[in-house]
């Protein structure tokens, strides 16, 4: 099992729908959440962050927290053709015998016109 | 404006060369990392820094090498030793390396990436 799952995708969702990404990770300890953005040929630039279940809310972007079922998830309103990237999902973790930030593969999000 | 600085953007390695690649961060940031991107792939830890003269292999060390003697730079050497060093590296840094859940110490921000490629 990979110790942050996400489904590569890509998701394609029409321009002004919500698009909804969704991440699973292994660790119970685990206490940070973050989601990051990912054009392409562009480094990572952070989203939300996320570290009390429930909802936090910034703009259009909803992050949403569940540490029973070890779950997170990124909801996107209105969705616009420049949210057009890929979506990294990290979390901080205890592996290898360190403490640190793990990443998902990414979800490509596609928003068409 | 404070931020992380990585150079070269490009950079092309015949076989058998080492190369080093730059960071640099204003941000007075105490940790600092090295993470690897693959073509539809996370992104994997090579090294990271807690502070100043110490380091710690990541996931993917092997054929890598950094040093950190000043808290503002953290350079990678790729060795001749790394079979396939075709790849997007990125430099990261934090306040803090750790949960540090209720301050964000942990949030990373990060360079703009180089692009290695072995001709």
């Amino acid at each position: 099992q990979k110790e942050v799952e996400q489904n590569s995708g890509p998701l394609s969702v029409p321009e002004g729908a919500i698009a909804s990404l969704n991440c699973t990770y292994s660790d119970r300890g685990s206490q940070s959440f973050f989601w990051y953005r990912q054009y392409s040929g562009k480094s990572p630039e952070l989203i939300m962050s996320i570290y009390s279940n429930g909802d936090k809310e910034d703009g259009r972007f909803t992050a949403q927290l569940n540490k029973a079922s070890q779950y997170v998830s990124l909801l996107i309103r209105d969705s616009q053709p420049s949210d057009s990237a890929t979506y990294l999902c990290a979390v901080n973790g205890f592996s290898g015998g360190y403490n640190k930030l793990i990443f998902g593969a990414g979800t490509r999000l596609a928003v068409h016109p | 404006d404070g931020g992380i600085t990585q150079s070269p953007k490009y950079l092309f390695r015949k076989e058998g060369q080492n190369v080093t690649l730059s960071c640099e961060q204003n941000l007075n940031h105490d940790a600092m990392y090295w993470y690897r991107q693959d073509p539809g792939q996370g992104l994997r830890l090579i090294y990271y820094s807690q502070i100043v003269n110490d380091f710690q292999k990541g996931d993917i060390a092997e054929g890598y090498s950094v040093s950190r003697e000043k808290k503002e730079s953290f350079p990678l050497t790729v060795t001749s030793a790394q079979k396939n060093p075709t790849a997007f590296y990125l430099c990261a840094s934090s306040r803090l390396l750790g949960q540090g859940a209720l301050s964000g110490a942990n949030v990373l921000t990060f360079g703009a990436g180089s692009r290695l490629t072995v001709l």
